[in-house]
């Protein structure tokens, strides 16, 4: 299909450790956002990238949480010396880009940190 | 700070009721406002967006209305099937910056045959 992907669909990793969670938006979007669903926190949003503009890094928790978007497309979220906290589904959304918009929304990558 | 709440929690109706679920946002300088669906286990699914200028939008049997001045939303299912059964989330655009969705907790259905 021409959705967004998400890889891994599942990971699970022990604490400590570095993980990286990849998304491939739908081809000629512009803009891309990550957002992360826990439990006890719901929907967040925790990075957004637009075109060659600088990333909106404002959501992300902690310096441990990083990502990157290279050529335009493919984005990869990087969470080091993971915490069991970090524990989540880490979900990617690409739109056309513009403010007017619908996000549409991968599957989503569920993290489990022991 | 914008803070974006749905009501009821849960709900569950026999197929065939109509229904109402509500979402409120504390601050009405938002540029849109989406529902989503969401499956146990998947992604989101967007249902309808209604930008700032509108009051209303439809797709099929769901009817979305948008009165931003009071900050509420309220998204209409007429006819409910069990098929409709899944977490519906609400969010908005604009207040918290650019494309950042900020999201309720969600109203979780369930229909019953």
């Amino acid at each position: 299909g021409a959705g967004v992907s998400q890889s891994p669909s599942n990971k699970v990793t022990e604490k400590g450790k570095d993980v990286e969670l990849r998304c491939d938006p739908i081809s000629g979007h512009t803009a891309l956002y990550w957002y992360r669903q826990s439990l006890g926190q719901g929907l967040e949003f925790l990075i957004y990238f637009q075109g060659n503009s600088a990333p909106d890094k404002s959501g992300l928790p902690s310096d441990r949480f990083s990502a990157e978007r290279t050529g335009g497309s493919v984005s990869t979220l990087t969470i080091q010396r993971t915490q069991q906290e970090d524990s989540a589904v880490y979900l990617c959304a690409s739109s056309l880009g513009g403010y007017q918009e619908t996000q549409y929304f991968g599957p989503g990558t569920r993290l489990l940190v022991l | 700070k914008q803070e974006v709440t749905q009501i009821p929690a849960a709900l569950s109706v026999p197929e065939g009721e109509n229904l109402v679920l509500n979402c409120s946002f504390t601050d009405s300088a938002i540029y849109n406002l989406q529902w989503f669906r969401q499956d146990p286990g998947k992604g989101l699914t967007s249902l309808l967006l209604i930008q700032s200028s509108q009051r209303e939008q439809t797709s099929g049997r769901l009817n979305a209305s948008l009165d931003k001045s009071s900050g509420r939303s309220t998204l209409y299912i007429a006819a409910s099937q069990p098929g409709d059964s899944a977490t519906y989330l609400c969010a908005v655009c604009g207040s918290g910056g650019y494309n950042k969705l900020i999201f309720g907790a969600g109203t979780r259905l369930a229909v019953h045959p």
